[in-house]
């Protein structure tokens, strides 16, 4: 019963390749995040979908585009993967997206581009 | 813009030991307050969040937090912790009326026998 679950925890892969990461919560909530997660786990957000409207897009590089199909799903689809890519990717949600929102995080996926 | 600062980056400390983990703010609006934990290997949960009313909120682990409005501060306090409370704790901030949460640095707890 998980809440918030992503796939694939951990993905390996070449530079320039292209790459998806999948994400779905089933606590009914409206709001869905990306965030990346560095070496030095200094989090950071990426992206958020406020019932599949995109309300949150800091500065991510093009390559980076999400996507939301419905309120349940976040997918985050990355091109021309770079080594500076490597990080750990969190999805989370929340229940409306309010400043008041304790956010939901799924286990994470490893990113590694060699 | 906001900012957060955790001003420490390690604490190691002994079991049934007292800790203290230190967070600051910068902000030009008044925010909400969270703390965060993500132990090894797992997603960030909530460990508590400070919304309004007394300054002083606690966990149901035995985590407290004040907030401290004219120091912006709102440090995390335990009085006595276990080894499972060995993990990356994050202070975040949430603007009044925006989406965004913005999180310190983090600080690594490890907590040994």
């Amino acid at each position: 019963d998980t809440a918030v679950s992503q796939t694939p925890k951990y993905l390996v892969t070449q530079m320039g390749n292209d790459k998806s990461i999948k994400c779905e919560q089933n606590l009914g909530h409206d709001t869905m995040y990306w965030y990346k997660q560095d070496s030095k786990k200094f989090l950071k957000i990426m992206f958020s979908y406020n019932n599949k409207e995109l309300i949150i897009n800091e500065t991510v590089p093009n390559r980076f585009s999400p996507k939301s199909p419905d309120k349940a799903h976040l997918n985050l689809h990355i091109n021309s993967l770079e080594l500076g890519d490597s990080a750990v990717y969190f999805c989370a949600s929340s229940q409306s997206g309010q400043s008041t929102d304790t956010q939901y995080f799924g286990p994470g996926t490893r990113l590694t581009v060699l | 813009a906001q900012s957060v600062t955790q001003l420490d980056s390690q604490v190691p400390v002994f079991e049934e030991a007292p800790v203290e983990l230190r967070c600051n703010y910068s902000s030009s609006v008044s925010v909400y307050l969270f703390w965060y934990v993500q132990y090894p290997n797992q997603g960030l949960q909530l460990l508590l969040k400070y919304l309004s009313g007394s300054t002083l909120v606690e966990s149901i682990n035995g985590f407290e937090a004040e907030f401290n409005k004219s120091q912006t501060s709102f440090h995390l306090r335990k009085p006595s912790v276990h080894i499972s409370d060995t993990a990356e704790y994050f202070c975040a901030v949430s603007p009044w009326g925006d989406y965004k949460l913005s999180f310190g640095a983090g600080t690594t707890v490890t907590v040994r026998a």
